[in-house]
């Protein structure tokens, strides 16, 4: 089975900075990587799909990147509505389909 | 409107039974596949099952295996977790979510918590 790691599993950053979130998958999946914030007591929403392309409605300061192993999740300019949980999910169509753990971004 | 709305849920003893519904509007349901995905009090997101649109493919986590069963009816815009066996390690908020190739609309969760 393939496993997500995403790194950090917090972070603490003022309004206004960059922020990049980062996972990887223990083998190749293509770009076959979804993003996703949570905020408590909320349920998902998603940001990113297809590893870069930006879910319509989501403000344009949240951007995806990569592809094969590595990706990455970024927040260009830290914003107080960005304190969320950040997840990565691997899905390959139809029958597997993975989240990271997570990581919880704070804001200073 | 695009909504979902599940129900429920509720308390449970070890080894019982729960029929989870998901209620969808505001969309052709019958042109999406359709998953159902839980969060552990305090813990991260995992895919239980999903289901293709006309329902002839359905996939689980191991975890669920021979336990639960996913189905839909297309013509009530309706999606349903059938839980049996239920274990404490199934406590969870239960959420249906649209789509395979990423989730883009999700209910608002029905919780389930399995104690004695």
């Amino acid at each position: 089975d393939i496993q997500m790691t995403q790194s950090p599993s917090t972070l603490s950053a003022f309004v206004r900075d960059r922020v990049t979130i980062t996972c990887r998958a223990s083998q190749s999946i293509s770009t076959w990587l979804a993003w996703y914030q949570q905020k408590p007591g909320r349920a998902p929403g998603l940001l990113i799909y297809a590893a870069s392309s930006l879910q319509s409605g989501v403000p344009s300061r949240f951007s995806g990147s990569g592809s094969g192993t590595e990706f990455t999740l970024t927040i260009s300019s830290l914003q107080p509505d960005d304190a969320a949980t950040y997840y990565c999910q691997h899905y390959d169509g139809h029958s597997t389909w993975t989240f990271g753990l997570g990581t919880k971004v704070e804001i200073k | 409107e695009v909504q979902l709305v599940e129900s429920g849920g509720g308390l449970v003893r070890p080894g019982g039974s729960l029929r989870l519904s998901c209620g969808a509007s505001g969309f052709t349901f019958s042109d999406y596949w359709m998953t159902w995905v839980r969060q552990a009090p305090g813990k991260g997101l995992q895919c239980v099952a999903n289901i293709k649109e006309d329902g002839s493919e359905k996939y689980y986590v191991d975890s669920v295996k021979g336990r639960f069963t996913i189905s839909r009816d297309n013509a009530r815009n309706s999606l349903f977790l059938q839980m049996n066996t239920l274990r404490v390690e199934d406590t969870a908020v239960y959420y249906c979510a649209r789509g395979a190739f990423g989730f883009d609309v999700w209910g608002q969760g029905t919780t389930v918590t399995v104690s004695s």
